[in-house]
């Protein structure tokens, strides 16, 4: 069973903070990651994919990929209180088949 | 813009009741989905549909059965409700290509009582 483990949190932190969110997951071969924001009552969308090793920035958020420590992060620089939400952490099983974590609930505070 | 249309959006249901939640899509995707989300537990696949004509079973597929109607609509059909099936409901669907892009429904709230 393929798994990905996120911290339910809250992560607090102050308006302009970079907040980071961590993932793991257990499947060694797992070739895709990705991490979609969920508001409270909405539903999820796609923030940011990473496929290789390192590091991919698109504007304020930077996914963080390890695959030899099963380890996928993401950075949100200058937070803002628009920001606050439920990051959750994806792996793909093919087929855009997605598996994912539980989810970490940020909360930026002015 | 519809995208992914989910209906109905609040059931209430008692045990033993059935019913079937419907999704359409009309974004020509290939791929459909249907997950639930519990609190603490994040999104499980229920089940999804690679391509019209196809369905196969996700990670919790006890308690439901799907049908993909056509490329627009995948149902998603409760034959005998349980208290443990109370969760929000979300139909999703991508072009297929492995992009890890889903496109959701603004969810279905169903509480089994």
């Amino acid at each position: 069973q393929k798994e990905v483990e996120q911290n339910s949190g809250p992560l607090s932190v102050p308006e302009g903070a970079i907040a980071s969110l961590n993932c793991t997951y257990s499947d060694r071969g797992s070739q895709s990651f990705f991490w979609y924001r969920q508001y409270s009552g909405k539903s999820p969308e796609l923030i940011m994919s990473i496929y290789s090793n390192g590091d991919k920035e698109d504007g304020r958020f930077t996914a963080q990929l390890n695959k030899a420590s099963q380890y996928v992060s993401l950075l949100i620089r200058d937070s803002q209180p628009s920001d606050s939400a439920t990051y959750l952490c994806a792996v793909s099983g093919g087929y855009n088949k997605l598996i994912f974590g539980a989810g970490t609930r940020l909360a930026v505070h002015p | 813009n519809a995208g992914v249309t989910q209906t109905p959006k609040f059931q209430v249901l008692k045990t033993g009741q059935s019913m079937t939640l419907q999704c359409a899509q009309d974004m020509n995707h290939n791929s459909m989905y249907w997950y639930r989300q519990d609190p603490g537990m994040g999104l499980r696949l229920i089940y999804y549909s690679a391509s019209e004509g196809t369905t196969d079973k996700g990670e919790v597929p006890n308690g439901y059965n799907v049908s993909r109607l056509n490329k627009r609509e995948f149902s998603l059909r409760l034959e005998s409700a349980a208290p443990s099936q109370t969760s929000v409901y979300f139909c999703a669907s991508s072009s297929g290509r492995d992009t890890g892009e889903l496109f959701f429904g603004e969810g279905s709230r169903l509480t089994v009582l």
